[in-house]
């Protein structure tokens, strides 16, 4: 799986837009962009995922640079409930994997949220 | 979403008991389950996969004779730490594989485990 780069911190404030940044230029035609989420003293929780196309679920948005080389995990109004660990994971379709491997878990961005 | 449950939530245990965690997917069959330890501070680390039926895969630097790993049904996964130390106190936090439609891997995390190591 190709590597990703994310800032290790970012700090928002209470109702505010948050863009969370990450960068995968080795990412390759079938990667798959995935971001989960760890509250404190909990397990990762899936948010979002996509290919090419720009995403909206009911926790996030995914913007996908049009070179897939980067993206961004919007979050369109910050809770202090979504302070957490976000991981920017690449991983290629489960056809192509035939050994059961895994997502890598880089540092991820640290997010805080001011009230 | 899918729904995976772990138990217990915290562990205390003396240097050199064996210590036996859960991972149990609660609405979905999953053949494959990942367990990872995470230290203060820093990020998941993948200990091993767990294959219903089959033996786990360990990483590198993972003792599979000190960390077993049974997954001997669809839904249920269990790790042992066995004669554990203080330096096996970690959060220890399993997941199951689903696998989507559009053959896309989403990964349904349980809750942690704490374990401390007296």
């Amino acid at each position: 799986d190709a590597k990703t780069t994310q800032p290790n911190s970012m700090e928002s404030n209470e109702e505010e837009p948050v863009h969370l940044p990450c960068n995968h230029s080795t990412i390759s035609g079938t990667d798959y962009i995935h971001w989960y989420r760890q509250l404190p003293s909990q397990g990762p929780e899936y948010v979002i995922h996509g290919l090419t196309s720009n995403v909206n679920n009911r926790m996030a948005s995914l913007a996908i640079a049009e070179d897939r080389k980067s993206s961004t995990l919007i979050l369109h109004r910050a809770t202090l409930r979504d302070a957490a660990v976000y991981y920017c994971i690449l991983r290629y379709p489960f056809y192509r994997d035939n050994y059961g491997q895994n997502f890598v878990f880089g540092p991820g961005t640290r997010l805080s949220v001011l009230p | 979403g899918a729904v995976v449950s772990q138990h217990p939530s915290w562990v205390i245990c003396k240097s050199g008991t064996s210590v036996k965690i859960e991972c149990r997917s609660l609405d979905f069959q999953a053949t494959t389950m990942f367990w990872y330890r995470q230290f203060p501070k820093q990020s998941l680390m993948l200990m091993a996969t767990s294959n219903e039926g089959s033996k786990a895969t360990y990483e590198q630097g993972v003792e599979k004779d000190k960390f077993l790993i049974n997954h001997a049904s669809l839904t249920l996964s269990t790790l042992t730490v066995t004669s554990a130390h203080p330096e096996d106190s970690s959060f220890y936090i399993c997941s199951a594989r689903k696998i989507r439609p559009d053959d896309i891997e989403t990964q349904y995390f349980g809750p942690g485990t704490r374990l401390l190591v007296l």
